[in-house]
C-alpha cells in the first residue's frame, strides 16, 4: 500500500486477555518503529527494528509486551495478560535505511480499550 | 538519553495571526528535528522538518528555526487558517530519521476564526 497500515484500527478487549497488533510499513522501508500514546499525552517509545539488527527494546513498559518482524517486513505486537493502563493508541511507523531521504511515517494507529 | 521539552501546551490564536511553538533537547549528539502534526483520530504526519547543519527552513506558511548552541528549535506558522488546528509534536533524534525519535509532550493550536 502507499503508507504504513495497522490492523485492528480498534480493538476492545478484556482484561488479561492476550491482544495482537499488526503493522505492515511502506514497501521498501527497512526500519519499522512502535510508539504509543495514551490519551492527551505525546508518544512513548517501545520498540525500534533495523534491518537484521537486533531490535532496540528498551522502551518496552514490561515482559508482557513483545514485538516481532517477520521477513523483513510486516510486525506484530503483542501484548499479554492485557491490563487497563495499557489502553492506548498503538501507533507503528516506518523509514528507509540510512541516509538523506529517511523521513518517519506514522500509520492511523490501534486503538486499544481494555475493560 | 534524549529528553524534549515542548512549550507551550496549549495555545489558541486568531485566524491570520502567527503561531510559535518551542521545543528544547538535552542531546548534543541530536541531529535531526521534525514537526508532526497530529488530527483528531489520526496518526501523526511530518510537515517540516530540519537538520543540524541549517539554521533556518520554510516551506509556504510553516518555518522552522534551529539554535544548536542553545538546544531549541521552533515552529512558525503564518497566516494561521482554521484547518491548522491540531495537536503538534517536535521530535529530536541523533540521525537523519533513521533512529527513535524522541517526542515532546505536544500543543494543542486552535485557531480562532
Amino acid at each position: 500500500g502507499a503508507g504504513v497500515s495497522q490492523s485492528p484500527s480498534n480493538k476492545v478487549t478484556e482484561k488479561g486477555k492476550d491482544v495482537e497488533l499488526r503493522c505492515d510499513p511502506i514497501s521498501g522501508h527497512t526500519a519499522l518503529y512502535w510508539y504509543r500514546q495514551s490519551l492527551g499525552q505525546g508518544l512513548e517509545f517501545l520498540i525500534y527494528f533495523q534491518g537484521n539488527s537486533a531490535p532496540d527494546k528498551s522502551g518496552l513498559p514490561s515482559d508482557r509486551f513483545s514485538a516481532e518482524r517477520t521477513g523483513g517486513s510486516v510486525s506484530t505486537l503483542t501484548i499479554q495478560r492485557t491490563q487497563q493502563e495499557d489502553s492506548a493508541v498503538y501507533l507503528c511507523a516506518s523509514s528507509f535505511d540510512r541516509g538523506i531521504e529517511n523521513t518517519i511515517y506514522f500509520g492511523e494507529g490501534s486503538w486499544l480499550t481494555v475493560v | 538519553g534524549e529528553n524534549v521539552e515542548q512549550h507551550p501546551s496549549t495555545l489558541s490564536v486568531q485566524e491570520g495571526d502567527s503561531a510559535v511553538i518551542k521545543c528544547t533537547y538535552s542531546d548534543s549528539a541530536s541531529n535531526y528535528f521534525p514537526w508532526y502534526k497530529q488530527e483528531l483520530g489520526k496518526g501523526p504526519q511530518l510537515i517540516i522538518d530540519i537538520r543540524s547543519n541549517v539554521g533556518e527552513k520554510k516551506d509556504q506558511r510553516i518555518a522552522v528555526t534551529l539554535n544548536k548552541t542553545a538546544k531549541h528549535f521552533s515552529l512558525h506558522i503564518t497566516e494561521t487558517q482554521p484547518e491548522d488546528s491540531a495537536v503538534y509534536f517536535c521530535a529530536a533524534s541523533r540521525f537523519f530519521g533513521n533512529e527513535k525519535l524522541t517526542f515532546g509532550t505536544g500543543t494543542r493550536l486552535t485557531i480562532i476564526p
